[in-house]
């Protein structure tokens, strides 16, 4: 099915375990982006990506970790889970339009969970 | 540096009458301006960008925002609420001029339509 597929949807674990969340897209879109989104922040960007193998920091970006092998995949690693990374993770991703009017189209999200 | 303020974290609306959700924006130059809205457990879905051109612009489900650039505002409006409206709104900016592709979000508004 064309879209953009989020897994795992719920993940519980526990402090200084390491967790990947992985984002999939089928339209090879060159920009994917990750958020994280938490009651009074908003959404706030942690990596982003222009291309595969192009990866840069986003406005949170401590304790996670990003690659891009592949244009479709753009999977988010927490190398040490803590509490503070308790929250609902969106992907993302959009086209490149000449115009930079491109449109960021979301997963459903991945309610992670540090106990 | 661009910047986008959401001043109200809810909004309480009667079913049938018209709404508004506040956006007010900063960039140094023209804005690229754009709404979505996430409904609960989901993603967030596009509703409108303004680009260029008329201020006033049509998206998703009857909604409609006017670009207001003396006022830097870019509010949201639809003439009739229905209690399906009900859900988070979200405000973003890009300034193309910066160079960046990636827009600013505002913390989101709550919309509550009360049948």
């Amino acid at each position: 099915d064309a879209g953009i597929t989020q897994s795992p949807r719920y993940k519980i674990t526990e402090t200084g375990r390491q967790v990947t969340l992985m984002c999939h897209q089928t339209w090879s879109h060159s920009y994917m982006f990750w958020y994280r989104q938490d009651l009074g922040h908003g959404l706030r960007l942690i990596y982003y990506s222009a291309a595969a193998d192009i990866t840069d920091k986003g406005e949170v970006p401590d304790g996670y970790v990003v690659s891009r092998s592949k244009t479709e995949n753009f999977p988010l690693t927490l190398e040490s889970a803590t509490r503070s990374q308790t929250s609902v993770y969106f992907c993302a991703s959009s086209e490149y339009l000449l115009s930079g009017a491109n449109v960021l189209t979301f997963g459903a999200g991945s309610r992670l969970t540090v106990l | 540096a661009q910047s986008v303020a959401q001043p109200e974290d809810q909004v309480n609306v009667a079913e049938g009458n018209p709404l508004t959700v506040k956006c007010t924006y900063s960039v140094s130059g023209n804005p690229y301006l754009f709404w979505y809205v996430q409904y609960p457990n989901r993603g967030l879905q596009f509703l409108l960008k303004y680009i260029t051109g008329d201020n006033l612009v049509k998206g998703s489900y009857g909604f409609e925002a006017e670009f207001n650039k003396s006022q830097t505002s870019f509010h949201l409006k639809k003439p009739s609420a229905l209690v399906s409206d009900s859900a988070l709104y979200f405000c973003a900016v890009r300034d193309p001029s910066g160079g960046s592709y990636i827009p600013t979000f505002g913390r989101g508004t709550s919309l509550i339509v009360h049948p």
